[in-house]
């Protein structure tokens, strides 16, 4: 099993021009997730989706939309992409386990985002 | 508002047993998890649960709102940033503390 995947590994962007951030896993997990993480702010959540179908906001959704296209894969959108949205951008999953789950998110390993 | 605090920076000697504190205001908070995050790499759990547990060299303790990571015999190869979270209730959200930084001298 791969795990979880990420495309690209790296990327540089212009302000104003978008782009998609794409994940993928092959562990048939429910729950799929989208961070950012930036020196000193720990790892912060943009968007999730608990399950096929739905999506919701996390900490920081402002700049980004997201897809969550079938089970296995969860994209990231950057509209209209901007300095602060220099960051790496990490994706996860998990499976939910019920009330006394232990909800463990396996993490791909990141795309580096730099927008200038 | 639910948060996990934990300390930015830990430093330790090679061989010591270092101890990461956490501590957390996560509503009905059940489970604990501590990840490790070598930069450019994909953070990955150390050990979890809702009780003290032990994975290899990596021992978590478990209170109501504390847990804490400790790391036997610490080596140089162990400085990265370790992250504590808790996830409340039945919600699939972790909260995250910002990481600690652990730093290992020689």
């Amino acid at each position: 099993n791969a795990g979880v995947t990420q495309t690209p590994k790296f990327q540089v962007l212009k302000t104003g021009q978008s782009m998609t951030l794409q994940c993928a896993q092959d562990m048939n997990h429910n729950s799929m997730y989208w961070y950012r993480q930036d020196p000193g702010m720990g790892l912060r959540l943009i968007y999730y989706s608990a399950s096929e179908g739905t999506t919701d906001k996390g900490e920081v959704p402002n700049g980004y939309n997201v897809s969550r296209l079938n089970k296995r894969e969860f994209s990231l959108r950057l509209e209209s992409a901007a300095p602060s949205q220099t960051s790496v951008y990490f994706c996860a999953s998990s499976e939910a386990a019920g009330v006394f789950g232990a909800y463990e998110q396996y993490f791909g390993p990141g795309t580096r985002l730099t927008v200038t | 508002k639910d948060q996990v605090f934990q300390p930015s920076t830990v430093a330790s000697s090679e061989g010591a047993v270092v101890e990461i504190f956490c501590n957390h205001s996560v509503s009905n908070a059940y489970n604990f998890f501590w990840y490790l995050h070598f930069p450019g790499c994909a953070p990955r759990l150390l050990v979890k649960g809702s009780k003290p547990s032990q994975q290899g060299r990596y021992n978590m303790t478990y209170e109501r709102f504390s847990s804490s990571l400790l790391i036997l015999q610490v080596r140089e190869a162990d400085a990265a940033v370790y992250y504590c979270a808790g996830c409340p209730g039945n919600n699939r959200k972790l909260i995250w503390g910002l990481g600690t930084s652990l730093a290992v001298n020689p």
